[in-house]
């Protein structure tokens, strides 16, 4: 079963705009990890933010999270036709080892 | 260096048979895991290996579902008396250690079951 949900399910925007994507889960966690998956094949590793962390960049990519509302937010700034592709949150909770995904967000940017 | 591998890509096959999907993780990574992708059920955990460790089977759906991991590398997953239900896209993962590292997911394999 899907730890969480995700928020909103698609978006749309134009190249250039910022894109933000957000992630509620149930349990207490270890770690949150953002994945991007194109064409439904293989996951591609974002970024990994840990419990006590609030704030992590990469790039374009800002992640928050908030362990008090059990909510996480991935930002992607200046966006590009490229990142057209599905979002995952996914948490592994505390005493876990592997991972349980949301639900998605579909993200389509429009050149 | 080279990613997580998996074979075959794509896999057909008839209800009632058997298949064994291969997974090569990362080189170094002791840690390894198995999903699967559904339209209905999305993306759920299967099984985990950690080193010699006894494996997490605690997300495999039924009894037909086994996998092994030879040498603390390769992994073999094995769908017995395959269903239509089990069509759906698997997916090896593995990561450094457990828990606190980063999982890098391999292309999956596409199985159908005709």
């Amino acid at each position: 079963s899907q730890q969480g949900e995700e928020d909103p399910q698609a978006l749309s925007i134009q190249e250039g705009e910022n894109a933000t994507m957000n992630c509620s889960y149930k349990t207490s966690i270890n770690n949150l990890q953002w994945y991007r998956q194109n064409s439904g094949r293989g996951l591609v590793h974002l970024i990994l933010i840990r419990s006590n962390e609030r704030e992590k960049h990469s790039g374009r990519l800002r992640v928050t999270l908030d362990t008090s509302k059990k909510s996480s937010s991935l930002l992607i700034t200046a966006s590009r036709a490229a990142d057209t592709a599905s979002y995952f949150c996914a948490t592994v909770q505390t005493g876990a080892n592997n991972l349980f995904f949301g639900t998605g967000t579909r993200l389509t940017v429009i050149p | 260096g080279a990613g997580v591998s998996q074979s075959p890509s794509n896999k057909v096959t008839e209800k009632g048979k058997d298949v064994e999907l291969r997974c090569d993780p990362i080189s170094g990574h002791t840690a390894l895991y198995w999903y699967r992708q559904s339209l209905g059920q999305g993306l759920e955990f299967l099984i985990y290996f950690q080193g010699n460790s006894a494996p997490d089977k605690s997300g495999l759906p039924s009894d037909r579902f086994s996998a092994e991991r030879t040498g603390g590398s390769v992994s073999t997953l094995t769908i017995q008396r395959t269903q239509q239900e089990d069509s759906a896209v698997y997916l090896c993962a593995s990561s450094f250690r457990a828990s606190q590292y980063e999982q890098y997911f391999g292309p999956g394999t596409r199985l159908t079951v005709t």
